[in-house]
């Protein structure tokens, strides 16, 4: 069952365009939301978040959209950099303190010079 | 100020034996919860532990994994009778007590890479 979908698992973009990593949910509990990002043989580090109660949450060049009705939401990262190119992972959680997450497959970003 | 410390970060272990995994947590931080990676997919819940309790272990597989966080030292993940299909990278997570609101950040380790030969 998964609860937490990553359809693409790969996405390339050109420096300085915008990239949009997708992610969709199923579990109707789920009331809060982080998008982390994952180098290579390195643990994931925390990005962005977003409340059930907004629709958008902006960080720098970081925005994650949330469409509730539909069960997605996306990462816009613009403008992209090289040093963006990694995994992106999605995850979903009740937002209560110590509630698990629920991560999607993840998406490998890469950005080209 | 670190961060959360997984070690070792790599483990190598014949079929049979037993594998241990230490996670210490971001200072003030009580909650420490455990994923696992299995290769080329996305990181599962396996347990989520307070100081001396878990809370929710139903990530983990009912038989050679245990865990605990003791009072005092890191957290241990417990790999009995290591099988191939237990390599994996193990990453440990711990995040604040906090009292409601909608905050459930949780910050990783570097995990440890385990292989079973």
């Amino acid at each position: 069952d998964q609860q937490v979908k990553q359809n693409s698992p790969s996405l390339s973009v050109q420096e300085g365009r915008i990239s949009i990593l997708n992610c969709d949910y199923t579990n109707s509990m789920f009331d809060y939301f982080l998008w982390y990002k994952k180098y290579p043989a390195e643990g994931p580090t925390f990005l962005i978040s977003i409340s059930s109660i907004k629709d958008k949450n902006e960080d720098g060049r970081f925005t994650v959209f949330l469409n509730k009705s539909a069960k997605h939401l996306s990462l816009h990262i613009v403008p992209s950099q090289p040093g963006d190119s990694a995994v992106y992972f999605c995850a979903g959680t009740k937002g209560t303190s110590g509630s698990r997450l629920t991560f999607g497959e993840g998406t490998q970003l890469t950005v080209n010079p | 100020n670190a961060g959360v410390m997984q070690n070792p970060r790599h483990l190598v272990r014949r079929r049979g034996q037993e594998a241990r995994l230490r996670c210490s947590p971001m200072k003030g931080h009580s909650h420490v919860y455990w994923y696992r990676q299995l290769p080329e997919e996305g990181l599962k819940f396996m347990v989520y532990l307070q100081k001396e309790n878990i809370i929710d272990e139903s990530g983990m597989p009912k038989e050679r994994f245990s865990a605990e966080f003791p009072k005092e030292g890191p957290s241990i993940l417990r790999i009995q009778q290591v099988v191939r299909g237990d390599s994996a990278a193990y990453f440990c997570a711990s995040s604040p007590w906090t009292s409601g609101g909608l905050n459930n950040e949780q910050f990783f380790g570097p995990g440890t890479r385990l292989t079973v030969l």
